[in-house]
């Protein structure tokens, strides 16, 4: 079973610029998340949907960050503008549904970003 | 909000000793809790979760966890570290369905080092 892709695994852009990163699912999975991981912390949630439909982005902070995902399968979070403080790796992850808080998140490489 | 504690950012143990990595939660109601862990360049991978019944739950690669409320502990454990087990162990939290946000809390992480 293929696991969760993203696309690139690496970005270096400088502030002001605009970003977007990639994200496939594993199929089947109903649910996606997007986190950020700043270095020496744990994943912070940005984003998550069910389905084609937002669940909870409470943390993401709508002023520059945007996500969305089309026909309920892959997704995209766009930043614009990029500041200094987004340097971070992106995480997607997904699970298979909803209904279960406890359900296991399946996690892809993620995407490193540099903000210069 | 749910939340979990790890203290020490770096652990150092020798091949062949015990892993010890301590996580302690907040939560206003009984939580569930998981261990992941990442190595380098790679995304999340869940090591083990707790969410009902048995206290002492195993997980994958020799690793377990034990759930102690009346300590709000869920430490996780392994008899003989092994060189494999180098990498980074997130603790995390969420809440049951209907008791709040079910967002997935993150610990600041532990990298672990094991010395042949």
């Amino acid at each position: 079973e293929a696991g969760v892709a993203q696309s690139p695994r690496y970005k270096i852009i400088e502030k002001r610029q605009s970003v977007a990163f990639w994200c496939n699912p594993i199929s089947g999975h109903a649910t996606l998340y997007w986190y950020q991981q700043i270095l020496g912390q744990g994943p912070k949630l940005l984003i998550q949907f069910q389905n084609n439909g937002v669940v909870d982005d409470s943390q993401l902070p709508k002023d520059r960050f945007s996500a969305e995902r089309l026909k309920g399968v892959d997704s995209t979070l766009k930043i614009q503008p990029a500041k200094l403080e987004d340097s971070a790796v992106y995480l997607c992850a997904s699970s298979l549904e909803l209904a279960g808080v406890a359900d296991t998140q399946y996690f892809g490489p993620g995407t490193r970003l540099t903000v210069l | 909000a749910q939340s979990v504690t790890q203290l020490g950012s770096h652990v150092s143990v020798s091949e062949g000793a015990l892993v010890l990595l301590r996580c302690n939660y907040s939560s206003s109601v009984p939580p569930y809790l998981f261990w992941y862990v990442q190595y380098p360049n790679q995304g999340l991978q869940l090591l083990l979760k707790y969410t009902t019944g048995a206290t002492l739950v195993k997980g994958i690669n020799g690793f377990e966890a034990e759930f102690k409320k009346s300590e709000t502990s869920f430490h996780l454990t392994k008899p003989s570290a092994h060189m494999s087990d180098a990498a980074e162990y997130f603790c995390a939290v969420t809440l049951p369905r209907g008791y709040g946000n079910n967002r997935l809390a993150f610990g600041k992480g532990n990298q672990v080092v094991v010395i042949p």
